[in-house]
């Protein structure tokens, strides 16, 4: 398949177990923020997203909290399966621009799932 | 509904040569975004259509141009390739702009 990065940091858990990947974005003033995962030799797939004005929000299996403050992302797999086994991506969105969505997107995760 | 469409999946260039690159959106999304990706910079935003007007652009140079059409679908266009050009080049639609992005699987461009 094709490689997405060559240096990625990875995750390694056990299927079953619950995992956390984590993204530090740039810009305090970003307002809306994704979670996208990637598996090789396809494009990103939306998982999750969450606006600036909340701290979590929980989709089916997976939850994403948002910590402003300093400003960190993270998503929740719960029961993690081997089919998550992927590169997942924090994307942040330029707040600049009223008209569009410019996705900034953070260096990625790899995920690996031990059977 | 059918998904995002890229056409070619695959291509080699030579240096110096150009490339056209196109994106079929999700019917009825009028707001086409490219990205390149790889794996020493990830993904960057190149620039994103609406409507037939480019309303955003990112940090490439003027090589790297785009177009859309009527119908929503795009083209992508590198000229001069050089070998650094050699990516995965997503295209990615959304209704109007804002809000979910879907993504197709990408061209993957060599550059020899």
């Amino acid at each position: 398949g094709e490689s997405v990065g060559l240096h990625l940091p990875t995750l390694s858990v056990q299927e079953g177990d619950n995992s956390i990947i984590n993204c530090a974005y740039s810009n305090s003033a970003s307002d809306y923020f994704i979670w996208y995962k990637q598996e090789s030799g396809k494009g990103p797939q939306f998982i999750i997203d969450i606006r600036s004005n909340m701290d979590k929000r929980q989709g089916q299996r997976v939850t994403v909290l948002l910590n402003k403050t300093v400003k960190h992302l993270s998503l929740q797999i719960a029961a993690t399966q081997p089919g998550d086994s992927a590169v997942y991506f924090c994307a942040e969105t330029d707040p600049w621009m009223d008209s569009s969505y410019k996705l900034i997107f953070g260096s990625g995760t790899r995920l690996l799932v031990r059977p | 509904k059918a998904g995002v469409t890229q056409t070619p999946r695959y291509l080699i260039k030579t240096r110096g040569q150009q490339v056209t690159l196109s994106c079929s959106p999700i019917s009825g999304h009028r707001s086409v975004s490219w990205y390149q990706q790889t794996p020493g910079q990830g993904l960057q935003f190149l620039f994103e259509y609406f409507s037939e007007t480019q309303r955003n652009k990112g940090n490439f140079p003027g090589r790297f141009s785009g177009r859309q059409f009527s119908n929503s679908r795009s083209e992508m266009n590198v000229s001069t390739l050089e070998l650094g050009d050699s990516a995965l080049y997503l295209c990615a639609s959304s209704l109007q702009g804002r809000g979910e992005q879907f993504f197709g699987p990408g061209t993957r461009l060599t550059v020899l």
